[in-house]
């Protein structure tokens, strides 16, 4: 059974447009993450969700709109989309907000920006 | 400034023998935990180990260990008779206690290399 699943895995788009990646985990977990990883492999945390409650959020284009309807689920919501924003984003969901324990990733989502 | 350093970009290892992948961080908080990610060409994250700052031993996971130097910074990655499929990123991360949460905080990466 997958953990945390992501959807789309590849998604190809046009500058200006509005896209949605959407994130599910099955594992129990109550806090769940949204990375960017970068063309150079740099992985930077964007927003993070506690029970559906924004608890993070890093200084990200108001472009970008992170939406939790329960706790298994947080997607992604990008308006007018940019060459920039070409990147790999991953669905990340972990115990807590304690850091004791690991965050569990998805398998990406490539986003590719015409 | 930069809190996770790995001064590695890429690495070779011969299969079998071990090989230690460098990570420094810098944090004044005196409570913080380190964490290594593996990730293959496949392109997903995994979690390989964790250490944490009162940890009094070197996490271990199997081939995994975690050779921390409280005083120098430094989390290095030790990964023991090396297999082909250990070929992958590896990243090293911090974590950063928030008000009500924490966030991670990673490392550039390495690549490593298993030659046959």
């Amino acid at each position: 059974d997958t953990a945390v699943s992501q959807t789309p895995k590849y998604l190809v788009t046009q500058m200006g447009n509005d896209k949605s990646i959407k994130c599910e985990q099955n594992l129990g977990h109550d806090t769940m993450y949204w990375y960017k990883q970068d063309s150079k492999k740099f992985l930077k945390i964007m927003f993070s969700y506690n029970n559906k409650e924004l608890i993070i959020n890093e200084t990200v284009p108001n472009r970008f709109s992170p939406k939790s309807p329960d706790k298994a689920h947080l997607n992604l919501h990008i308006n007018s989309l940019e060459l920039g924003d070409s990147a790999v984003y991953f669905c990340a969901s972990s115990f807590g907000t304690g850091g004791y324990y690991e965050q569990y990733f998805g398998p990406g989502t490539r986003l590719t920006v015409t | 400034a930069q809190k996770i350093t790995q001064t590695q970009p890429g690495m070779f290892v011969q299969e079998k023998e071990a090989v230690t992948l460098d990570c420094t961080y810098d944090t004044s908080d005196p409570s913080y935990g380190l964490f290594w990610y593996k990730q293959p060409s496949s392109g997903e994250m995994i979690f390989l180990i964790y250490q944490g700052s009162y940890d009094q031993q070197n996490a271990t996971e199997g081939r995994y260990s975690l050779n921390f130097q409280k005083a120098r910074k430094s989390a290095n990655l030790v990964i023991s008779a090396s297999q082909l499929g250990d070929s992958a990123m590896y990243f090293c991360a911090m974590r950063e206690d928030m008000d009500s949460s924490y966030k991670l905080i990673f490392g550039s990466g390495t690549r490593l290399l298993v030659r046959p």
